[in-house]
């Protein structure tokens, strides 16, 4: 099992522009999350789904869409990137039977 | 979603043991404790989780007394490998530590 992948590594961006950053799990979870981390703070939960077809918004989800079409793939999309969005972006994945939540290696981003 | 408090670091030495404690006055009746750890440029990853009393595995233990006000995570003998951000969550043990709330954690140096 792979887990959770995460692509891209790194991103660059420049202001307005637009991106998706991917994720995908193997383990057949319900649940995903995206999470973002700035530097030296804590993760702030974005967007989430219970299950495939079922989204919702999270503690930062201004900025942000995503949409849940299978299982394994909770993508993250940026509508029009902003310096406030530079971030190391998280994916996790979790059973509702479970007691942990399984993080993907990240993506750092940087808008300028 | 209870908010936790915990040490913003802590010093430590190889083989010492080390304890962190995480206070969570307003956790709710369902509420699990989780705590991750996370190194540089890695994902948070599952540590361990508990209701009440004593939890063991094979990395940490897990006290939790019986108002379950606060918690206490034991690292054992630790080594420099130890040095990472420690997490502290409480929220639903039955969403698989979903939806939680990841304060700015504990950061834990381990000194040779």
């Amino acid at each position: 099992n792979a887990g959770v992948t995460q692509t891209p590594k790194f991103q660059v961006l420049k202001t307005g522009q637009s991106m998706t950053l991917q994720c995908a799990q193997d383990m057949n979870h319900e649940y995903m999350s995206w999470y973002r981390q700035d530097p030296g703070m804590g993760l702030r939960l974005i967007h989430y789904s219970v299950g495939a077809g079922i989204t919702d918004q999270g503690e930062v989800p201004n900025g942000y869409n995503v949409s849940r079409s299978t299982t394994e793939d909770f993508p993250l999309r940026l509508l029009s990137a902003a310096p406030s969005q530079t971030s190391v972006y998280f994916c996790a994945s979790s059973s509702p039977y479970g007691d942990e939540q399984y993080f993907g290696p990240g993506t750092r981003l940087t808008v300028t | 979603l209870a908010k936790t408090t915990q040490p913003i670091s802590m010093d430590s030495y190889e083989g010492q043991e080390v304890n962190i404690t995480c206070s969570h006055n307003n956790i709710a009746t369902n509420d699990y404790i989780t705590w991750y750890q996370q190194f540089p440029s890695q994902g948070p990853r599952f540590i361990i989780q508990g209701y009440k009393t004593k939890v063991t595995n094979e990395v940490a233990s897990l006290f939790i007394p019986a108002d379950r006000k606060s918690s206490t995570l034991s690292l054992p003998r630790v080594s420099l490998s130890d040095t990472a951000v420690y997490y502290c969550l409480v929220g639903d043990g039955n969403t698989g530590g979903f939806k939680t709330i990841f304060g700015a954690g504990t950061r834990l140096f381990v000194k040779a």
